[in-house]
């Protein structure tokens, strides 16, 4: 099994569609949990992090389901400039520093 | 905004050369990592360094890689001796560490091509 495991897409949708993204992680020691967004070519960046009872910034919502290794995040609205691919990232176990990167999902939002 | 910069952009280089990527990490921070993405396929993780020593390497940080934090600012990636496999996007972050492991910080990488 993948340490991280991510559909890769694309996922085509138009814009001001609601688009859902998820990600299993096989090491249940995890205790830090990310989505990055890396746009072509360029160097990942921070979307969010992922907390336990969930948590949203603006359109984007992140959940958490220790018990299934399961995390998913929901994008509201999708902008032009959503587009991207979507790295989910967990630690590589607990107290580590090392982050282990799924291979992302890659999303198109289209006019 | 603070950033990490990270030179060259891009290196041209000849199986069995020695490469050296440098970076220069957010100024306060105090954990530093190595990250490769070859192309297609997933960011992985090289090396973490915190208190000028190794902390955590993964199986593909072998002997010909090395890490060097010189001075107060750089932060060095070493390769001794250059395989095609290792043609690759290498990435430099820094994290402040003060909530663990926090938000990583990236450089925008050096491409890395080996003929």
């Amino acid at each position: 099994r993948k340490e991280v495991e991510q559909d890769p897409g694309p996922f085509n949708v138009p814009e001001g569609a609601t688009v859902a993204f998820n990600c299993t992680y096989s090491n249940s020691a995890s205790q830090s949990f990310f989505w990055y967004r890396q746009d072509c070519r360029k160097e990942p960046k921070l979307l969010m992090s992922v907390y336990s009872s969930g948590n949203e910034d603006g359109r984007f919502t992140a959940q958490l389901n220790r018990a299934s290794q399961y995390i998913s995040l929901l994008i509201r609205d999708s902008k032009l400039s959503d587009s991207a691919t979507y790295l989910c990232v967990v630690n590589g176990k607990d107290s580590s520093y090392k982050l282990i990167f799924g291979s992302g999902t890659r999303l198109l939002v289209r006019p | 905004e603070p950033e990490v910069t990270q030179t060259p952009s891009h290196q041209v280089t000849q199986m069995g050369q020695e490469v050296i990527l440098r970076c220069v990490p957010i100024s306060n921070h105090l954990y530093f990592y190595w990250y490769r993405q070859i192309l297609g396929q997933k960011v992985e993780f090289l090396v973490s360094f915190y208190n000028n020593e190794i902390s955590e390497k993964s199986e593909i940080f072998d002997d010909q890689f090395s890490v060097e934090r010189p001075d107060g600012s750089n932060f060095t990636l070493k390769i001794r001796s250059t395989k095609l496999e290792d043609s690759a996007m290498y990435f430099c972050a820094s994290s402040a560490g003060q909530v663990f492991p926090g938000e990583l910080f990236f450089g925008e990488g050096s491409r890395l091509t080996v003929l």
